[in-house]
Order: C-alpha cells, then structure tokens, then sequence
C-alpha cells in the first residue's frame, strides 16, 4: 500500500530558529513528490521534486529529495511566526503519461513562538 | 482573478438526501481533483480528472460520484450522505504535468 509518511508530526520553535521537517515515502510508479504550506485555509503550493539531489529553494524556505532512500525534507531558516502552519508533503503515483493521483501525509504542525 | 470556487461553503444536511458540491476553475486546467480532510487523517484523494470526460478514483471513492462535461466544472456528488462523509471538502485544479495544484476555499459538510 503507497504511503507518505511525515515527522516530526507538530514542532514549537522559537523566532529565529532553523527547521527540518522530514516526509519518507513508499509509493509504485513515483513521480514526484510536492510541499505545501496550510494555514487555516486551503492549501497552498510551495515546491514540486522530481530529481534527486537539487534543492529548490524559495527565499528562507528549500527542499531536496532521495530518490534512492525515498525521503525529502524541507528546511526554513530564520524562521518566523508567519511560519506557523500545517506543512504537507504529497507524492504522486502515476502511470505512462497520464498524471496521477497525489497521496498526502498528515502533516507537520510548526508553531514557531516569538 | 485566477481562482478556483467551490459552493456552498458551508453545508449541514441528513443522512439520505443526496446533494451536489460545485467546482469551478477559470485557469483553464487540464487536471482537477476532489479531497477530503480529516482530522487525524490528513488530505485524502476522492477522485481526479485529466481532461474532460477522463476521470479516476483516488484512494477514497466509495459514496461518491464526479462528473468532467466541461474543463472548468468539476462536480462532486453524493447520491446518499451518510455521516461518515462529515468532512471538509477541497477542490483543487492544476496544469497538466505540473501538480502546481491551486486549491479552493473549501466545503465543510456536515451529515446529520
């Protein structure tokens, strides 16, 4: 059974401080793994990964992914508390050419405390 | 404005009397998909589309129905509502290939 699984599931932090949150992942037919930031509304976009080893960053926000270990982790340094929120990794299984379905994990709560 | 619109926002209603949740995205994407959120659960997938008239089931269709007639609508209908299906709803819509997927504001259904 595909599963995405994320840790730690809630973190407190301080203002200032750096962050790691980590999303492993057993799925067939891999095709990408995605970050999203949730505050208490919908979802929104924040990376997608498909190769191993290139970081995509974003200002104080960036991600890798392992390809070979089958995890991604997403770093924010500097943080701040507009930080705080419910971070989501998704990773999408498909076949072929078509674009497939997107299996979350349940999340990380970052509190990030002034 | 790009954005993607679901109605009603709220809805509390009884086990048994089937009802319809509107999707609608003017970004004129390919792919467009239905979630649900639990607490404890996370975002779980219902069923996505490709294109018109393409669609599929994610990884918790039962009780549900979608339909794809026009790229811009993408409905979600339950025939009979029971109160396990207490949740909140997103709709969401991306390019094709780019899962860059712009979600709506959301639907809380309530079944009583």
């Amino acid at each position: 059974e595909d599963k995405v699984v994320q840790s730690p599931l809630s973190l407190v932090v301080h203002e200032g401080d750096t962050v790691t949150l980590n999303c492993s992942y057993e799925v067939t037919n891999f095709r990408s793994l995605l970050w999203y930031k949730q505050e208490k509304k919908a979802p929104t976009f924040l990376f997608m990964l498909t190769s191993s080893g290139i970081e995509k960053k974003s200002g104080r926000l960036s991600s890798i992914l392992d390809k070979k270990e089958l995890f991604s982790i997403l770093n924010i340094t500097a943080t701040q508390t507009g930080d705080s929120a419910v971070y989501l990794c998704a990773v999408e299984a498909g076949y072929g050419g078509s674009q497939g379905n997107l299996i979350f994990g349940k999340g990380t709560k970052l509190s990030v405390k002034p | 404005e790009a954005q993607v619109t679901q109605n009603p926002r709220y809805l509390i209603t009884v086990t048994g009397k089937k009802l319809t949740v509107t999707c609608s995205q003017n970004m004129n994407h390919e792919y467009m998909s239905w979630y649900r959120q639990d607490p404890g659960l996370g975002l779980r997938q219902i069923y996505y589309s490709m294109n018109v008239e393409v669609t599929d089931k994610g990884d918790v269709p039962e009780g549900y129905k979608v339909s794809r007639k026009e790229k811009r609508n993408f409905p979600l209908i339950l025939e009979s509502p029971s109160p396990n299906q207490t949740s909140l709803y997103f709709c969401a819509s991306s390019l094709w290939g780019t899962n860059e997927q712009f979600f709506g504001p959301g639907t809380r259904l309530t079944v009583l």
